[in-house]
């Protein structure tokens, strides 16, 4: 069965700081990765997606994830947090074939202060 | 512009009552998904459905019923037999190779 575990239950970042955010996931066979970010009162957006290729993965605002093989392991980056990035981080695995889904960790929640 | 549409946004129903949500997609995926959100617990699988009129239960299907007789429609029930309804619902589409697209949730109050 797949599990994704995120480390870092809640995380307090001054401005300007680097973030990293763990994400470890347990799946026996090909995986496409995912980080979503919630921010307050909104619904859930995609910031990144692994599914093959060059492990590091730029996605939206600032933020990147790096897929190591050897780890299972997806972690999120953002080299200087800014206020506005306060919000509940995701991590996510799941295969790639027709019958797959979505497996969640339960997620970090990101306090960035000024 | 293509998505998906849950309805309504916020629900309230009394104690013992059963209540379906909604969950519409025009973007012609194939598979859908119902996620239960709960704070400290992330997003918990209820149930999916790969093709119409199939479906499996997800990690937490206890008390919840779905049908998918429309490629475009997947509501999920939520029963008197569920024992703590109160939660915020997702619901989600894919297609392979792409990705997942997610609803803007229903929130479910029961009182």
């Amino acid at each position: 069965a797949q599990s994704v575990s995120q480390h870092n239950h809640h995380v307090i970042l001054s401005e300007a700081a680097s973030l990293e955010l763990g994400c470890n996931y347990s799946y026996g066979g090909t995986v496409n990765l995912f980080w979503y970010v919630q921010y307050p009162g909104q619904h859930l957006q995609l910031l990144l997606k692994y599914f093959s290729g060059d492990p590091l993965v730029k996605g939206i605002k600032g933020f990147e994830a790096e897929f190591i093989k050897s780890k299972f392991s997806f972690n999120l980056r953002k080299p200087s947090v800014q206020w506005s990035d306060t919000a509940e981080y995701f991590c996510a695995s799941g295969g790639t074939g027709t019958a797959s889904k979505l497996t969640f960790g339960t997620g970090t929640r990101l306090q960035v202060t000024l | 512009d293509g998505g998906i549409t849950q309805s309504p946004k916020y629900l309230f129903r009394k104690e013992g009552q059963n209540v379906t949500l909604s969950c519409e997609q025009n973007l012609n995926h194939d598979a859908m998904y119902w996620y239960r959100q709960d704070p400290g617990q992330g997003l918990r699988l209820i149930y999916y459905s790969q093709i119409v009129n199939d479906f499996q239960k997800g990690d937490i299907a206890e008390g919840y019923s779905v049908s998918r007789e429309k490629k475009e429609s997947f509501p999920l029930t939520v029963t008197s037999a569920q024992k703590n309804p109160t939660a915020f619902y997702l619901c989600a589409s894919r297609r392979t190779g792409v990705g997942y697209t997610f609803g803007s949730g229903t929130r479910l109050t029961v009182v």
